[in-house]
């Protein structure tokens, strides 16, 4: 099992560039989420999918868009890309009230 | 609306230690996670629990629900233990949605 990977590791955006990040996991989970991390801040929730074709805001959602058009895969769009996206982004997914399992992260630079 | 705070920010121990991260929290709650980063930026959850106390090799989690406090304890610390460890609650009590809100973590280096 491969677990939660995403693609693609890092990158680089100008201004205005628009990007989609991409979560997988074979594990079967119903939920997955997408976190933004900042230093001296906590993981905070960019939006979240409680199963194949729902998606929800989570508590930093302006900028995004995510779809959840297959079980496995969780998409993160950004349209019009902006220097306050510069980050870290994690995807994670679980099954309810159970444990989350993080991916590797994307390092996400915009000039 | 729950609120996580960790303590402390940064820690430094020499291998060996014992050492303590502490968690509290704000609002009632049906289980506490703690994870850990490493350098590299991977996380990995290490607990989850809702009472008393867990033990994975040397880590113990402890949770005080009415206290709403949970400990980290790690025994005979090894520079392998450096990483930020991370407490994690539901963002409400009860939610069918795993919405989970972080503390800032807490910056462990184990001395040789």
């Amino acid at each position: 099992n491969a677990g939660v990977t995403q693609t693609p590791k890092f990158r680089v955006l100008k201004t205005g560039q628009s990007m989609t990040l991409l979560c997988a996991q074979d594990m079967n989970h119903e939920y997955m989420y997408w976190y933004r991390q900042d230093p001296g801040m906590g993981l905070r929730l960019i939006h979240y999918s409680v199963g194949e074709g729902t998606t929800a805001k989570g508590e930093v959602p302006d900028g995004y868009n995510v779809s959840r058009l297959k079980k496995q895969n969780f998409l993160l769009g950004l349209e019009s890309a902006a220097p306050s996206q510069t980050s870290v982004y994690f995807c994670a997914s679980s099954r309810l009230q159970e444990t989350q399992y993080f991916g590797p992260g994307t390092r996400l630079l915009v000039l | 609306k729950n609120e996580v705070e960790q303590s402390p920010q940064n820690l430094t121990a020499q291998e060996g230690e014992f050492i303590t991260i502490n968690c509290s929290y704000s609002v009632g709650i049906s289980a506490l996670h703690w994870l850990q980063q490493h350098p590299g930026g991977g996380i990995v959850s290490l607990f989850m629990l809702s009472s008393g106390k867990k033990k994975h090799g040397r880590l113990i989690a402890t949770i005080n629900i009415q206290e709403k406090h949970s400990s980290l304890h790690i025994t005979a610390s090894h520079p392998r233990d450096s990483a930020v460890y991370i407490c994690a609650v539901p963002q409400t009590y009860g939610g069918a949605t795993n919405k989970l809100i972080f503390g800032t973590g807490t910056l462990l280096a184990v001395q040789p």
